[in-house]
């Protein structure tokens, strides 16, 4: 299985401020994605990358963007940050077995 | 475009009950479809999935589900509840012939009552 790495579980930041959200697979994988989890709306996607370098708007890139210099890294980045971006943020990895592994997640308060 | 619909955000069985939690997609190609399970304060892991091969699909824990053309439904049951099966189950669909382009729906979380 893939162990993904969310370095956060908890982050609380400032409207306005520009937050990071890193992303860490342990294998050699090329699909990685961006999903935020609302109660109520599910997931949905925001962007992902299936190689380095290279990345692609999902349902809802607006207000956001991401970096891939590594394959293992996958960073997701909130260029200035608002309240309506408060949510929880899950990074997920496509591996062997046709499956989607996730990482634990990221709950962002954004005040 | 692809999309689920999950009908009952919430449902809630007694132990040793049947469980059923509906999902409906939209495709305009053979979908791949899935169903992923998240416990409390955890993240998403994969319940099952159908890929064109057998209609019934058997995966962890007990749970199964149905493709049905006919119907666009995929539908998740197990036959007897078990209170560590509280958590929230998403069902999602995928266009692309690899699968990992996912769309998910909006969730439906099941309570076990002892």
């Amino acid at each position: 299985d893939v162990k993904v790495t969310q370095s956060s579980r908890y982050l609380v930041k400032r409207t306005g401020e520009k937050v990071f959200l890193e992303c860490v697979q342990d294998m050699d994988h090329e699909n990685m994605f961006w999903y935020r989890q609302d109660p109520g709306l599910g997931l949905r996607l925001i962007y992902f990358s299936y190689d380095v370098k290279m990345k692609e708007k999902g349902d809802i890139p607006e207000g956001y963007s991401v970096s891939r210099e590594k394959k293992e890294r996958f960073s997701l980045i909130l260029e200035s940050a608002s309240t309506n971006q408060t949510s929880m943020y899950l990074c997920a990895v496509w591996g062997v077995n046709e499956k989607l592994f996730f990482g634990s997640g990221t709950q962002l308060s954004v005040l | 475009a692809q999309s689920v619909t999950q009908l009952g955000s919430h449902v809630s069985v007694s132990e040793g009950a049947l469980v059923l939690l509906r999902c409906n997609y939209s495709s305009s190609v053979p979908p791949y479809l899935f169903w992923y399970v998240q416990y409390p304060n955890q993240g998403l892991q994969l319940l099952l999935k159908y890929t064109s091969a057998a209609t019934l699909v058997k995966g962890i824990n007990g749970f199964e589900a149905e493709f049905k053309k006919s119907e666009t439904s995929f539908h998740l049951t197990k036959p007897s509840a078990h209170m560590s099966d509280a958590a929230e189950y998403f069902c999602a669909v995928s266009e692309r012939s690899s699968g990992d382009k996912l769309t998910f729906g909006t969730g439906t979380r099941l309570a076990v009552r002892p």
